[in-house]
């Protein structure tokens, strides 16, 4: 069975412009989660999504947008990109409610 | 001040000795994990604990929810242990609230 899958793993996009992120959870997992990771420091909360609703959402503009899908896919959508959202963007994905975390490799975001 | 603090930031060790990497949070928590990030990003659970201590192989994990404390050990360290360990706690829903990371580079 694959892991958490992320698509693009690298990305280069320019001031303004609008991106988007892909998440495959493994199979069964309902609850997709996504965090993001400034170089030096530890993953900060933007989006919890579970059974395809918004169940919780970080200290993060609303140039950030999420969604779930019914395969529970997820796709992370910022616009308007500023150089401060350099970043890695991380995805998890959980089973039942307090269940251990699985991550996928993350998508690289350069703005320059 | 953050809601997990890890200590230290930065370890340098040599290999074989024994390595011990603390957590304390300051929420509420219904379990807590440690995690390994090596370069280039991707992340894996190493535990996921709620009470008491956890043996992975060389790797042991515990912690004391009255004090709001984890301590994540290895032993025998090993230059392939060299990663970021990442302390990370339940904080309502299924929302995880990240310590910053301790750097661990093992030198032969």
């Amino acid at each position: 069975d694959a892991g958490v899958t992320q698509s693009p793993t690298h990305l280069i996009k320019t001031r303004g412009q609008q991106v988007t992120l892909r998440c495959s959870p493994i199979s069964g997992h309902k609850s997709v989660s996504w965090y993001q990771q400034v170089l030096g420091q530890g993953p900060q909360f933007i989006f919890q999504y579970y059974e395809k609703e918004e169940r919780g959402r970080g200290n993060f503009p609303d140039r950030f947008s999420a969604r779930q899908f019914p395969n529970y896919s997820s796709e992370l959508n910022v616009n308007a990109l500023l150089l401060g959202d350099s970043a890695l963007y991380l995805c998890a994905s959980r089973g039942l409610r307090n269940t251990e975390a699985f991550f996928g490799q993350g998508t690289r975001l350069t703005v320059v | 001040k953050n809601e997990v603090e890890q200590s230290p930031q930065n370890l340098t060790a040599q290999e074989g000795e024994f390595i011990t990497i603390n957590c304390s949070y300051s929420v509420g928590i219904s379990a807590l994990h440690w995690l390994q990030q090596h370069p280039g990003g991707g992340i894996v659970s190493l535990f996921m604990l709620s009470s008491g201590k956890k043996k992975h192989g060389r790797l042991i994990a515990t912690i004391n929810i009255q004090e709001k404390h984890s301590s994540l050990h290895i032993t025998a360290s090993h230059p392939r242990d060299s990663a970021v360990y990442i302390c990370a706690v339940n904080a309502g829903a299924q929302k995880l609230v990240f310590g910053q990371g301790t750097r661990l580079t093992i030198n032969p």
